[in-house]
């Protein structure tokens, strides 16, 4: 079945540690997204990518990385300069470029919590 | 960016009502109007969607209507049944960058 899989499901961090979380998809889709979500909240974006080995900043990119080296993978690291980061992470994708109208796909999100 | 605002936050209704949730946006050149279904632990799952081309679309229980005059898209489910419960959210333009807030629907048996 094709799909989007974030792993892992429940994620705890500690102080000062940067942590990594997994998004990969098989649908062939170009573009990938990465949303935070807070308890009651919509979905804020954090990072797209439309191709590989590019990919830009959305409107609460600060203390967040990402690479895009393969087009099935996109993962996020969540740096020690984000202060906030206990929230539900959703990666997404879909087909075509920025502006394509097209569905975006979800996975079943990372729900990140500090220690 | 898109300034996008979805009404109500909340809606309670019995089985077998109906029920509406409105989205309202601000950028004119917003051609794709989506509607997306979150479960609880869940990412969202589209449900319906629909071009600026078009008025109304359909499919089964559920329906879209937009209003691109006025910038705002609906969402009508009819015959409400308790798995209907769920968090639904909006997200119009091509780019869907933008989320409306959500709206926590529960259907009461």
């Amino acid at each position: 079945d094709g799909g989007i899989t974030q792993s892992p499901k429940y994620l705890f961090r500690k102080e000062g540690q940067n942590v990594t979380l997994s998004c990969e998809q098989n649908l062939n889709h170009d573009a990938m997204y990465w949303y935070r979500q807070d308890p009651g909240q919509g979905l804020r974006l954090i990072y797209y990518s439309q191709i590989v080995n590019d990919f830009q900043k959305g409107d609460i990119a600060e203390g967040y990385s990402v690479s895009r080296e393969k087009k099935e993978s996109f993962p996020l690291t969540v740096t020690s300069a984000q202060k906030n980061p206990t929230a539900f992470y959703l990666c997404a994708s879909s087909m075509g470029a920025r502006g394509s109208n097209q569905p975006q796909h979800f996975g079943d999100g990372t729900r990140l919590s500090i220690l | 960016g898109e300034n996008v605002e979805q009404h109500p936050s909340t809606l309670s209704v019995q089985e077998g009502d109906s029920a509406v949730i409105k989205c309202t946006y601000s950028d004119s050149a917003s051609n794709y109007f989506p509607w997306y279904k979150q479960e609880l632990g869940k990412g969202p799952q589209l449900i319906i969607d629909i071009r600026s081309n078009v008025g109304e679309k359909k499919d089964q229980r559920i329906a879209v209507t937009l209003n691109k005059t006025a910038k705002h898209f609906s969402l009508h489910i009819t015959e409400t049944q308790p798995e209907d419960s769920a968090v639904y959210f909006c997200a119009p333009g091509g780019n869907q960058f933008y989320f409306g807030t959500g709206t926590s629907l529960t259907v009461i048996p």
